[in-house]
Formats: structure tokens, sequence, C-alpha cells
């Protein structure tokens, strides 16, 4: 059974304190592997999609990398406009334009 | 890109009634997409609407209950039908956008509180 897991649930950084968030995922065939940053109240804002392991991209603060088995989201130098959840999901070779979400992870980051 | 509007942006409504949510995309678009996210929970697809075509549901969502209809290439509606506190959820469309990127759009969802 196909499987998006991410980690922590949760996350509370000081500005400036540099970390990542982990997308653990167990699916049949990869097709991408889709980075979201929502805000209370909002729909999903698109970040980032990766195809291959060993592929890496960059917005601002934000780079996201991937693996054969996971991904990485690293928030550089946060700062409060940061916080978020963050939700990671993935779309299957044989289910085009379908996303598998993880559970997202909440980012605080205080001043 | 593809920027998406919904409505309602939100309601509440009685147990045993139904809503009809409308989604609109500024271009048009193959495959449009229903995602529930229950209070606290993470997005969970619903169906599937292409236009021309019978919606796709996932496993645990059924027709009967949340009707979709696709009548053009920048519309879709989904209703929940018969509604319980239970359906209380934000509800979202979609749709992907492929090219050298496959980016997929989400619209601002239509939070639903049933009483």
């Amino acid at each position: 059974e196909d499987q998006v897991t991410q980690s922590p649930e949760a996350l509370r950084l000081q500005e400036g304190e540099s970390s990542s968030l982990n997308c653990s995922y167990t699916v049949s065939g990869l097709r991408g592997l889709f980075w979201y940053r929502q805000d209370p109240g909002k729909g999903p804002e698109f970040l980032f999609t990766l195809y291959s392991a060993g592929e890496e991209k960059e917005k601002e603060r934000l780079k996201a990398t991937l693996t054969k088995k996971e991904s990485f989201l690293h928030i550089t130098a946060p700062k409060p406009e940061d916080s978020a959840t963050y939700l990671c999901a993935a779309m299957t070779t044989d289910s085009w334009g379908k996303l598998q979400f993880g559970a997202g992870t909440q980012v605080v980051v205080t001043p | 890109s593809a920027v998406i509007s919904q409505k309602p942006s939100r309601d509440i409504c009685q147990r045993g009634t139904s809503l009809t949510i409308q989604c609109q995309v500024d271009s048009q678009v193959t495959m449009m997409f229903w995602y529930r996210q229950q209070p606290g929970q993470s997005l969970t697809l619903i169906a599937t609407a292409n236009q021309g075509s019978e919606a796709t549901y996932e496993s645990g969502f059924v027709i009967d209950k949340f009707p979709i209809s696709r009548p053009n290439l920048t519309f879709s509606t989904l209703t929940v039908s018969n509604m319980s506190p239970e359906d209380s959820s934000i509800y979202l469309c979609s749709t992907t956008t492929s090219g050298a990127q496959e980016t997929q759009y989400f619209g601002p969802g239509t939070r639903l509180l049933v009483l």
C-alpha cells in the first residue's frame, strides 16, 4: 500500500535557526514528489516538484531534495513569515494527477 | 499556472441538507480533482472529474454522497449530500498542469460546518 509519512509533526524554531523536514514515501512507482505550504484557512500553495533521486530545488530560504526513499525540505535561516504547515505529496506513475499527502509538519518560527 | 476560485468560501448547514460547491479555473484544463481536509488532518482525494465522462471516485467515497459535475473545461461542482456533522471539512478543488514541470494548483477551499 502506498504511504507518505512526514516528520516531525510540529517544529518550533527560533528566527535564524535552520532545520529540515522529512517526508518518507513508499509507493509503487514515483512520478513526482510535491511540496506545499499551507497557511491557516487557505488552500495549499505549490512550492516544488521533484522527479528523481539527487534532484534539488530552491526557492528563497527553502531547498527540497529527493532520494529514493525520502525527501527533505531544508529551511535556512527561517523568518516568522515561514511559519506554516508544510505538506508533501506523492504522485505515482499509474495515477497521473492524483496526490497522496502526508500529514504535514507544522512549523512555527518565533522572533 | 492556473488560478482557481471556489464558491462559497464557507457555509454552515443543517444535517440532512445538501450543499453544492463550485470550482472555476481561469484556463481550460483536462482534469480537475476534489479533495477533503478534515479538521486537523491532511488532504484526501475524493474524486477525479474529467470533462465529458463520469467522475472517478476513490475508495471510501461514493457518487450518491458526493455527486460531481464537469460541464466544461473550466468548471466543476461537488455536492455534499444528506450532510452529517462528520462532513464538516474543508473541500478543495485542484488541477494539474503538465509540461517541463508538473504543478498541481489548489483553490482556496470551502470550509463547511454541519450542525
